[in-house]
Protein backbone atom coordinates (compact mmCIF):
# COMPACT_ATOMS: atom_id res chain seq x y z
CA UNK A 1 0.00 0.00 0.00
CA UNK A 2 1.11 3.57 -0.42
CA UNK A 3 3.37 4.95 2.44
CA UNK A 4 3.98 8.48 3.73
CA UNK A 5 7.41 8.68 5.53
CA UNK A 6 7.49 11.50 8.26
CA UNK A 7 10.58 12.56 10.04
CA UNK A 8 11.99 13.65 12.22
CA UNK A 9 9.88 10.74 14.69
CA UNK A 10 11.42 12.49 17.79
CA UNK A 11 12.49 16.12 18.42
CA UNK A 12 13.66 18.06 21.17
CA UNK A 13 14.13 21.67 21.43
CA UNK A 14 14.37 25.22 23.27
CA UNK A 15 12.30 27.57 23.55
CA UNK A 16 12.32 30.23 20.78
CA UNK A 17 14.03 27.81 17.52
CA UNK A 18 12.26 26.14 15.29
CA UNK A 19 11.20 22.98 13.83
CA UNK A 20 10.60 21.57 10.57
CA UNK A 21 9.22 18.50 10.46
CA UNK A 22 8.76 16.46 6.54
CA UNK A 23 6.21 14.13 5.23
CA UNK A 24 7.29 12.36 2.06
CA UNK A 25 4.91 10.56 0.17
CA UNK A 26 6.75 7.42 -1.20
CA UNK A 27 5.10 5.59 -4.39
CA UNK A 28 2.65 7.70 -5.00
CA UNK A 29 2.34 11.55 -5.51
CA UNK A 30 0.12 13.85 -2.89
CA UNK A 31 -1.48 16.68 -4.53
CA UNK A 32 -3.15 16.79 -0.68
CA UNK A 33 -1.46 16.66 2.34
CA UNK A 34 -3.07 17.20 6.01
CA UNK A 35 -1.28 18.27 8.99
CA UNK A 36 -3.33 17.52 12.60
CA UNK A 37 -1.66 17.70 16.24
CA UNK A 38 -2.34 15.99 19.14
CA UNK A 39 -1.84 16.47 22.56
CA UNK A 40 -1.91 14.08 25.40
CA UNK A 41 -5.31 11.77 26.22
CA UNK A 42 -7.10 14.15 23.37
CA UNK A 43 -8.02 14.07 19.98
CA UNK A 44 -6.30 14.75 16.72
CA UNK A 45 -6.82 18.00 15.49
CA UNK A 46 -6.94 19.34 12.01
CA UNK A 47 -4.40 22.07 11.60
CA UNK A 48 -4.25 22.60 7.81
CA UNK A 49 -4.42 21.34 4.51
CA UNK A 50 -1.53 22.06 1.76
CA UNK A 51 -2.14 21.54 -1.60
CA UNK A 52 0.70 21.12 -4.12
CA UNK A 53 1.67 24.41 -5.59
CA UNK A 54 -0.61 26.74 -3.63
CA UNK A 55 -0.99 28.25 0.30
CA UNK A 56 -2.31 26.17 2.64
CA UNK A 57 -5.59 26.10 4.15
CA UNK A 58 -5.90 26.27 7.81
CA UNK A 59 -7.93 26.07 10.50
CA UNK A 60 -9.42 28.27 12.58
CA UNK A 61 -7.47 29.45 15.58
CA UNK A 62 -4.32 27.77 13.53
CA UNK A 63 -1.58 30.67 13.46
CA UNK A 64 -0.53 30.91 9.91
CA UNK A 65 2.11 32.82 10.76
CA UNK A 66 3.72 30.42 13.17
CA UNK A 67 3.08 27.10 11.60
CA UNK A 68 4.12 27.17 8.42
CA UNK A 69 3.10 24.35 6.19
CA UNK A 70 5.06 24.01 2.10
CA UNK A 71 4.07 21.88 -0.52
CA UNK A 72 6.73 22.48 -3.43
CA UNK A 73 6.22 19.04 -4.96
CA UNK A 74 4.12 16.38 -5.27
CA UNK A 75 5.91 14.04 -3.07
CA UNK A 76 7.28 16.40 -0.15
CA UNK A 77 4.98 18.58 2.26
CA UNK A 78 6.83 20.12 5.18
CA UNK A 79 5.51 22.00 8.58
CA UNK A 80 7.62 24.47 10.42
CA UNK A 81 6.86 25.19 13.87
CA UNK A 82 8.43 28.76 14.04
CA UNK A 83 9.97 30.29 17.82
CA UNK A 84 8.75 27.24 19.22
CA UNK A 85 7.40 27.47 23.05
CA UNK A 86 6.40 24.77 25.45
CA UNK A 87 2.96 24.98 24.67
CA UNK A 88 3.43 23.98 21.31
CA UNK A 89 4.92 20.62 22.22
CA UNK A 90 2.40 18.46 21.08
CA UNK A 91 2.40 15.02 18.48
CA UNK A 92 2.40 16.13 14.82
CA UNK A 93 1.29 13.69 12.55
CA UNK A 94 0.06 14.29 8.51
CA UNK A 95 -1.61 11.86 6.28
CA UNK A 96 -2.53 11.83 2.84
CA UNK A 97 -4.80 10.46 -0.16
CA UNK A 98 -2.88 8.40 -2.19
CA UNK A 99 -5.71 8.87 -4.98
CA UNK A 100 -7.38 12.60 -5.10
CA UNK A 101 -10.16 12.61 -3.73
CA UNK A 102 -10.10 9.25 -2.45
CA UNK A 103 -11.12 9.21 1.01
CA UNK A 104 -9.08 6.42 2.69
CA UNK A 105 -6.06 8.16 3.72
CA UNK A 106 -2.45 6.86 4.37
CA UNK A 107 -0.43 8.21 7.38
CA UNK A 108 3.13 9.40 8.41
CA UNK A 109 4.40 7.37 12.14
CA UNK A 110 4.11 11.22 13.22
CA UNK A 111 6.63 13.25 15.47
CA UNK A 112 6.27 13.97 19.05
CA UNK A 113 7.65 17.77 19.49
CA UNK A 114 9.15 18.56 23.24
CA UNK A 115 9.59 22.14 23.63
CA UNK A 116 12.09 23.12 26.11
CA UNK B 1 -18.98 21.50 14.80
CA UNK B 2 -18.55 17.78 14.80
CA UNK B 3 -18.50 16.12 18.17
CA UNK B 4 -16.76 12.82 18.10
CA UNK B 5 -17.14 10.78 21.18
CA UNK B 6 -15.33 7.43 22.11
CA UNK B 7 -16.67 5.65 24.89
CA UNK B 8 -14.69 3.71 27.30
CA UNK B 9 -11.38 5.71 27.51
CA UNK B 10 -9.42 2.64 28.28
CA UNK B 11 -10.79 -0.88 28.25
CA UNK B 12 -8.47 -4.20 29.52
CA UNK B 13 -9.78 -7.74 28.61
CA UNK B 14 -8.25 -11.07 29.11
CA UNK B 15 -7.27 -12.32 25.76
CA UNK B 16 -9.82 -14.46 23.87
CA UNK B 17 -12.54 -12.03 24.81
CA UNK B 18 -14.23 -9.85 22.53
CA UNK B 19 -14.12 -6.02 22.20
CA UNK B 20 -16.58 -3.55 21.60
CA UNK B 21 -15.45 0.08 20.84
CA UNK B 22 -18.18 2.93 20.84
CA UNK B 23 -17.95 6.11 18.95
CA UNK B 24 -20.79 8.72 18.58
CA UNK B 25 -21.16 11.78 17.24
CA UNK B 26 -23.18 15.01 17.13
CA UNK B 27 -23.75 15.71 13.14
CA UNK B 28 -24.81 12.80 11.18
CA UNK B 29 -24.42 14.83 8.05
CA UNK B 30 -21.46 12.25 7.04
CA UNK B 31 -19.56 10.74 3.88
CA UNK B 32 -17.95 8.35 6.10
CA UNK B 33 -16.46 7.47 9.31
CA UNK B 34 -13.13 5.36 9.39
CA UNK B 35 -11.89 3.23 12.08
CA UNK B 36 -7.92 3.78 13.21
CA UNK B 37 -5.54 1.80 15.20
CA UNK B 38 -2.92 3.87 16.52
CA UNK B 39 0.30 2.60 18.44
CA UNK B 40 2.77 4.46 20.61
CA UNK B 41 5.11 6.02 18.51
CA UNK B 42 3.47 4.77 15.46
CA UNK B 43 1.85 6.38 13.22
CA UNK B 44 -2.28 5.54 11.94
CA UNK B 45 -3.12 2.36 10.46
CA UNK B 46 -6.58 2.43 8.96
CA UNK B 47 -8.33 -0.16 9.88
CA UNK B 48 -11.88 0.08 7.98
CA UNK B 49 -13.95 2.41 6.28
CA UNK B 50 -17.86 2.81 6.13
CA UNK B 51 -19.37 4.62 3.62
CA UNK B 52 -22.43 6.96 4.97
CA UNK B 53 -24.78 4.62 2.75
CA UNK B 54 -23.41 1.44 4.50
CA UNK B 55 -24.51 -0.47 7.99
CA UNK B 56 -21.34 -2.49 8.35
CA UNK B 57 -18.23 -3.41 6.88
CA UNK B 58 -15.80 -6.31 7.75
CA UNK B 59 -12.17 -7.11 8.16
CA UNK B 60 -11.33 -10.75 9.36
CA UNK B 61 -11.77 -10.46 13.04
CA UNK B 62 -13.05 -6.57 12.85
CA UNK B 63 -16.80 -5.48 12.15
CA UNK B 64 -17.72 -2.02 12.07
CA UNK B 65 -21.37 -0.93 12.39
CA UNK B 66 -23.02 2.29 11.62
CA UNK B 67 -25.78 4.18 12.56
CA UNK B 68 -26.18 7.40 10.96
CA UNK B 69 -29.27 8.53 12.04
CA UNK B 70 -28.66 8.08 15.89
CA UNK B 71 -24.89 9.22 15.13
CA UNK B 72 -23.11 5.84 16.20
CA UNK B 73 -20.80 3.49 15.17
CA UNK B 74 -19.26 0.57 17.39
CA UNK B 75 -16.17 -1.59 16.46
CA UNK B 76 -15.94 -5.13 17.26
CA UNK B 77 -12.85 -7.40 17.76
CA UNK B 78 -13.59 -11.13 17.89
CA UNK B 79 -11.47 -13.37 20.27
CA UNK B 80 -9.07 -10.48 21.08
CA UNK B 81 -5.02 -11.07 21.41
CA UNK B 82 -2.46 -9.34 22.66
CA UNK B 83 -1.45 -7.75 19.71
CA UNK B 84 -4.43 -6.10 19.50
CA UNK B 85 -3.81 -4.09 22.50
CA UNK B 86 -3.31 -0.20 20.88
CA UNK B 87 -5.55 2.79 20.47
CA UNK B 88 -8.11 2.30 18.06
CA UNK B 89 -9.83 6.04 17.02
CA UNK B 90 -12.68 6.62 15.39
CA UNK B 91 -13.11 9.58 12.64
CA UNK B 92 -16.07 10.86 11.28
CA UNK B 93 -15.66 12.87 7.30
CA UNK B 94 -18.16 15.62 6.92
CA UNK B 95 -15.73 17.53 4.40
CA UNK B 96 -12.92 17.23 6.71
CA UNK B 97 -11.97 14.19 9.25
CA UNK B 98 -12.89 15.02 13.35
CA UNK B 99 -11.20 12.08 15.62
CA UNK B 100 -13.07 10.85 18.89
CA UNK B 101 -10.15 11.04 21.69
CA UNK B 102 -9.34 6.96 21.03
CA UNK B 103 -10.36 4.00 23.51
CA UNK B 104 -7.09 2.67 24.65
CA UNK B 105 -7.31 -1.11 25.03
CA UNK B 106 -4.91 -3.80 26.57
CA UNK B 107 -5.31 -6.88 26.31
CA UNK B 108 -4.07 -9.38 28.66
CA UNK B 109 -2.05 -12.44 27.74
Amino acid sequence: GAVVSQHPSRVICKSGTSVKIECRSLDFQATTMFWYRQFPKQSLMLMATSNEGSKATYEQGVEKDKFLINHASLTLSTLTVTSAHPEDSSFYICSAPALVGDEKLFFGSGTQLSVL
Amino acid sequence: KQEVTQIPAALSVPEGENLVLNCSFTDSAIYNLQWFRQDPGKGLTSLLLIQSSQREQTSGRLNASLDKSSGRSTLYIAASQPGDSATYLCAVNDYKLSFGAGTTVTVRA
